[in-house]
């Protein structure tokens, strides 16, 4: 069946550093992917989403390419905050009506000053 | 504000009590979803509805039962609660064709069964 692999974390990083967030997925068909944020105490928040080869999706200055050849969605930033610090899930829908989205395990990441 | 709303927030439970969790949401969404969060395990579908009056089963249903009588709630049970189901609750909703759109999610249910 479908499904998504996160790098595992923490993540530790000093403000201002470059991110990466590795997302590889499998699939049958042409899913849509997306990066969801979860801040302490909070639900999860959609950051950003792409629903075909080569699609970039962006949003506050966080980036992911889908990249079917390598089947993978990683999150780049190029300049972290500590207000980033929060658990990031990576998620695929098959896009096949009555299913739902599938989470990977998230990854946790820290900034510090 | 317009979202997901889940009730309660916290709940502790003993082992062998009920209980429901209710999730509304106010954007005529069709389809609704309740996902389980565990250290280590990421969110795990439990079960979801694609629309009033009909649900269906995910990943993790045993021990949870829903129902969808109206399409704007989306209640999740716990017939005896077990210290297993010790975990956060998060309930979330999307139109349909949520490929493009993506979900939005309730800020969740910390349920400590005891």
């Amino acid at each position: 069946g479908d499904s998504v692999t996160q790098m595992e974390g923490p993540v530790t990083l000093s403000e201002e550093a470059f991110l990466t967030i590795n997302c590889t997925y499998t699939a049958t068909g042409y899913p849509s992917l997306f990066w969801y944020v979860q801040y302490p105490g909070e639900g999860l928040q959609l950051l950003l989403k792409a629903t075909k080869a080569d699609d970039k999706g962006s949003n506050k200055g966080f980036e992911a390419t889908y990249r079917k050849e390598t089947t993978s969605f990683h999150l780049e930033k190029g300049s972290v905050q500590v207000s980033d610090s929060a658990v990031y899930f990576c998620a695929l829908s098959s896009n096949q009506a009555g299913t739902a989205l599938i989470f990977g395990k998230g990854t946790t990441l820290s900034v510090s000053s | 504000n317009a979202g997901v709303t889940q009730t309660p927030k916290f709940r502790v439970l003993k082992t062998g009590q009920s209980m429901t969790l209710l999730c509304a949401q106010d954007m005529n969404h069709e389809y609704m979803y309740w996902y389980r969060q565990d250290p280590g395990m990421g969110l795990r579908l439990i079960h979801y509805s694609v629309g009033e009056g009909t649900t269906a089963k995910g990943e993790v249903p045993d021990g949870y039962n829903v129902s969808r009588l109206k399409k704007q709630n989306f209640l999740l049970g716990l017939e005896s609660a077990a210290p297993s189901q010790t975990s956060v609750y998060f309930c979330a909703s999307s139109y349909l064709g949520q490929e493009f759109y993506g979900y939005t999610f309730g800020s969740g249910t910390r349920l400590t069964v005891v």
